[in-house]
């Protein structure tokens, strides 16, 4: 079963512009991931943010966690047509085992 | 370096035969993971693997399903008897060690079962 919810389910914006996505989950966890996937295939790992962390950046990304909230945001600023992709959060449960649940995914397209 | 593999990368097989899927994780990775991704359920996890332990297949849908892990290396995933809703692809994760560690993700296999 799915552990949260990915909003909006889909996002359409101009090249340059930043992009938002939100993951809310049900359960305490660990950590929460972020994936990326093209063409509905092999997903590459973005970035992870530990339960006692609130912010991460990583190149043109920034992840928050609201552990209160239990709720998760990606921001991709500054887009480029080679982000359309779908994304998706992923938690552990706090299993610590790795085995991840995953959101439904926001499918991203931007036109160049 | 050599990431994760999966073989084949397509399968297409008639309903009641049995398919195996394979999974190369990357060399020095003690966790392996299974997933399978469909339009109904989304992103769902199967089994995974830690070094010698037992597995834990507690995602496993059906008993027709069922993986090993060669070596602590190589997995292969079996279902027998294959359904229509066994229709999916197959995605094989491995990370240095399980928990609190990215997965790298293998390319998947996409299974059609007609």
């Amino acid at each position: 079963s799915q552990q949260g919810e990915e909003d909006p389910q889909a996002l359409s914006i101009q090249e340059g512009e930043n992009a938002t996505m939100n993951c809310s989950y049900k359960t305490s966890i660990n950590n929460l991931q972020w994936y990326r996937q093209n063409s509905g295939r092999g997903l590459v790992h973005l970035i992870l943010i530990r339960s006692n962390e609130r912010e991460k950046h990583s190149g043109r990304l920034r992840v928050t966690l609201d552990t209160s909230k239990k709720s998760s945001s990606l921001l991709i600023t500054a887009s480029r047509a080679a982000d359309t992709a779908s994304y998706f959060c992923a938690t552990d449960g706090s299993s610590n085992t790795g085995k991840l649940i995953f959101g439904q995914g926001t499918t991203l397209q931007v036109k160049p | 370096g050599a990431g994760v593999s999966q073989s084949p990368s397509n399968k297409v097989t008639e309903k009641g035969k049995d398919v195996e899927l394979r999974c190369d994780p990357i060399s020095g990775h003690t966790a392996l993971y299974w997933y399978r991704q469909s339009l109904g359920q989304g992103l769902e996890f199967l089994i995974y693997f830690q070094g010698n332990s037992a597995p834990d297949k507690s995602g496993l849908p059906s008993d027709r399903f069922s993986a090993e892990r060669t070596g602590g290396s190589v997995s292969t995933l079996t279902i027998q008897r294959t359904q229509q809703e066994d229709s999916a692809v197959y995605l094989c994760a491995s990370s240095l060690q399980a928990g609190d560690y990215e997965q790298y993700f293998g390319p998947g296999t996409r299974l059609t079962v007609t």
